[in-house]
């Protein structure tokens, strides 16, 4: 592993649809985290996992997200029914055990809803 | 309420100066913070972590401060460079939280002048 890698890079939508992002983190690394960042913010927590339990939700992440990371391994973001305030970007980050490590961030899903 | 802020406003160095970044926070009581690069289009990388009980952490060109009694944290590079140029993130860990999940800034970008 070098890294932790998203999958798309990009992804336009149409308002309604439903999308779904991957992120595979660092193999070692058994916390997950997804933010998500808007132009000229930093980024805010959605969701975090340790291994395969996802451990706690932020207020943002109403009814039409859900996450999962089967196995402890790889994760999916799904949003359901876009709206054009979902447009962001989503990042995904791993990090490793019990102490205070940085994280590790992929690069990122950029979402426009059109 | 709780808030972590960053200059809004971009820092405009000359080449070789030092760039000092400044975070402030109210109503945390963070166990320990972290300072962040991002380039555009790039997830954020890692670059210090300091804790509570520290006053002050090195790495090569960079130096972190860390004041829990004024809740606050400074940033510097020294001798920076034009590579240096990028948005800068700070980002705490509540000393309640057990998950390690990051409360960011938003942001504060650096651009040095050659």
């Amino acid at each position: 592993d070098t890294g932790v890698s998203q999958d798309p890079r990009h992804k336009i939508t149409k308002r309604g649809q439903n999308v779904t992002f991957r992120c595979d983190p660092i193999s070692e690394h058994n916390r997950l985290y997804w933010y998500r960042q808007t132009l000229g913010q930093g980024p805010e927590f959605l969701t975090y996992f340790q291994n395969e339990a996802q451990l706690e939700k932020s207020r943002l992440l109403s009814d039409r997200f859900s996450a999962e990371r089967p196995k402890g391994s790889f994760s999916t973001l799904e949003i359901q029914r876009t709206e054009q305030g979902d447009s962001a970007m989503y990042l995904c980050a791993s990090s490793f055990g019990q102490g205070p490590y940085g994280y590790t961030f992929g690069s990122g899903t950029r979402l426009t809803v059109v | 309420s709780q808030k972590i802020e960053q200059n809004s406003e971009a820092l405009n160095i000359q080449e070789g100066k030092t760039a000092t970044l400044t975070c402030n926070y109210t109503n945390y009581s963070p166990a320990y913070l972290q300072w962040y690069r991002q380039d555009p289009g790039r997830g954020p990388v890692f670059l210090l972590l300091i804790r509570e009980n520290e006053k002050e952490k090195r790495k090569e060109r960079l130096k972190v401060t860390f004041d829990t009694t004024l809740k606050q944290s400074l940033f510097h590079i020294t001798a920076s460079q034009p590579a240096d140029s990028a948005t800068y993130l700070c980002a705490l860990t509540s000393g309640s939280s057990n998950t390690g999940k990051l409360i960011f800034g938003q942001g504060t970008t650096l651009q040095v002048k050659p």
